[in-house]
């Protein structure tokens, strides 16, 4: 149990679904993140919530749409997305945006491959 | 900017025997450093985390790190590694109130 859990853990898609990725944690921490990790590539930060509020979209296509509806929960909707998307998604929380000494929390992960 | 090296891409090395993981960055003022771990199939793991004062820093399953200012380096170590080191790890400096990460190095632990 890290605090940060994520559903689906893995999650097979066609091009033309749409899907969402959950996130959820009860730390008590008001950031969020969503990182992708591809194989070969560095960890991608791909957006960051703080108060619930969007702080960062790091030029991800619109075919991924985050959602925050409270500081505990996190979500990734996703749609018409293609072959080269597939890869674990993480999501991360910390105390909150700009406690730099924390570092964060992580979930386990969404494994998602689209056909 | 503050960005990281880790210079390693693989490490295989032996049971029992001692590793470094070595990690660099480039900062021009002071940093918050961090070393995370990944097993097979799970998310990342706070191994340790330099904040500031000893520049030894000890962290969970045996691990340690130095902080080398001059040398802009924070190598982990262990002195002896089991098969279930066997995992990606990751340096990480804090960048703009976010962690910035390097590409991982995969630690290898032969019998």
């Amino acid at each position: 149990e890290t605090g940060v859990t994520q559903t689906p853990r893995h999650l097979v898609m066609g091009m033309t679904n749409k899907k969402s990725l959950k996130c959820e944690q009860h730390l008590g921490h008001n950031a969020m993140y969503w990182y992708k990790q591809s194989a070969k590539k560095p960890l991608e930060l791909m957006f960051v919530y703080n108060f619930k509020e969007q702080t960062e979209n790091n030029s991800v296509p619109s075919r991924f749409s985050p959602e925050c509806p409270n500081s505990s929960h996190l979500f990734l909707h996703l749609h018409t997305l293609q072959p080269e998307d597939s890869a674990l998604y993480l999501c991360a929380s910390s105390t909150g945006f700009g406690d730099r000494g924390y570092g964060y929390t992580f979930g386990s992960g969404t494994r998602l491959t689209v056909v | 900017a503050q960005s990281v090296t880790q210079l390693d891409s693989q490490v295989p090395v032996f049971e029992e025997a001692p590793v470094e993981l070595r990690c660099n960055y480039s900062s021009s003022v002071s940093v918050y450093l961090f070393w995370y771990v990944q097993y097979p199939n799970q998310g990342l793991q706070l191994l340790l985390k330099y904040l500031s004062g000893s520049t030894l820093v000890k962290g969970i399953n045996g691990f340690e790190a130095e902080f080398n200012k001059s040398q802009t380096s924070f190598h982990l170590r262990k002195p002896s590694v089991h098969i279930s080191d066997t995992a990606e790890y990751f340096c990480a400096v804090s960048r703009s109130e976010k962690l910035v990460f390097g590409k991982g190095t995969k630690l290898t632990v032969n019998p």
